[in-house]
């Protein structure tokens, strides 16, 4: 079966810009969550969600960033005003409840 | 804040050799402890999912333990081949509602 997909794999972009990241989970996964990694760190977690509504957004650095999940499946991560700081790769999970997560290839976000 | 630490931050090892790293984590409101394999350009992959003090679990050339009591586990590789050279991720939670917390990851280059 098809397992995490994640769109676009890279996006370059130019400070003060809007972008929107895209995650389909694997299908019937009810757990959806956000992480990023900067360079030299470990993955940092943004938000998770449990179906269409977000059960920790306690990750999300500031209210630049914004994350939905509608219909309880695809979820996108959308960052207002990009910042250099906010370069990373852009990871996304899915699992049923209390199981590990099975990741996505990532979204490597580049601000110039 | 839960903290998640692992050492070492990279290792270098001869083809055939074993090798061992840690992870320490907080032993107080422990839930689960994951590990993860992330090779470069690929998705980080689930190795193994524990919870109980003294649990033992092997995939191969590849096992782990779990010290609850004194907040560690480790993850041991025998016989290292260059295909073992990824970045080993470790991650808890403290409860079955919460997100991962990861470490920085352990970066293992197996030279042949």
């Amino acid at each position: 079966g098809a397992g995490v997909s994640q769109t676009p794999s890279n996006k370059v972009t130019e400070k003060g810009k809007y972008v929107e990241l895209r995650c389909d989970p694997i299908s019937g996964h009810t757990a959806l969550y956000w992480y990023r990694q900067s360079l030299g760190q470990g993955p940092e977690f943004l938000i998770y969600f449990q179906g269409t509504g977000a059960a920790d957004d306690s990750g999300l650095p500031n209210d630049r960033f914004f994350a939905v999940r509608p219909e309880g499946s695809v979820s996108t991560l959308k960052i207002q005003r990009t910042e250099r700081g906010d370069s990373a790769v852009y990871l996304c999970a899915s699992s049923y409840p209390g199981q590990g997560l099975y990741f996505g290839p990532g979204t490597r976000l580049t601000v110039l | 804040i839960l903290n998640v630490e692992q050492s070492p931050q990279s290792l270098h090892v001869q083809e055939g050799d074993s090798t061992n790293f840690t992870c320490s984590f907080p032993s107080s409101n422990f839930y689960a402890l994951h590990w993860y394999r992330w090779e470069t350009a690929k998705s980080p992959e689930a190795l193994f999912v524990m919870t109980l003090n003294g649990d033992e679990k092997k995939k191969g050339r590849i096992s782990a333990t779990l010290n609850t009591k004194e907040g560690y586990s480790y993850l041991y590789i025998k016989g290292s081949q260059p295909e073992d050279s990824a970045t080993y991720l470790c991650a808890c939670q403290n409860s079955g509602n919460t997100p991962l917390v990861f470490g920085k990851g352990t970066r293992l280059s197996v030279i042949a």
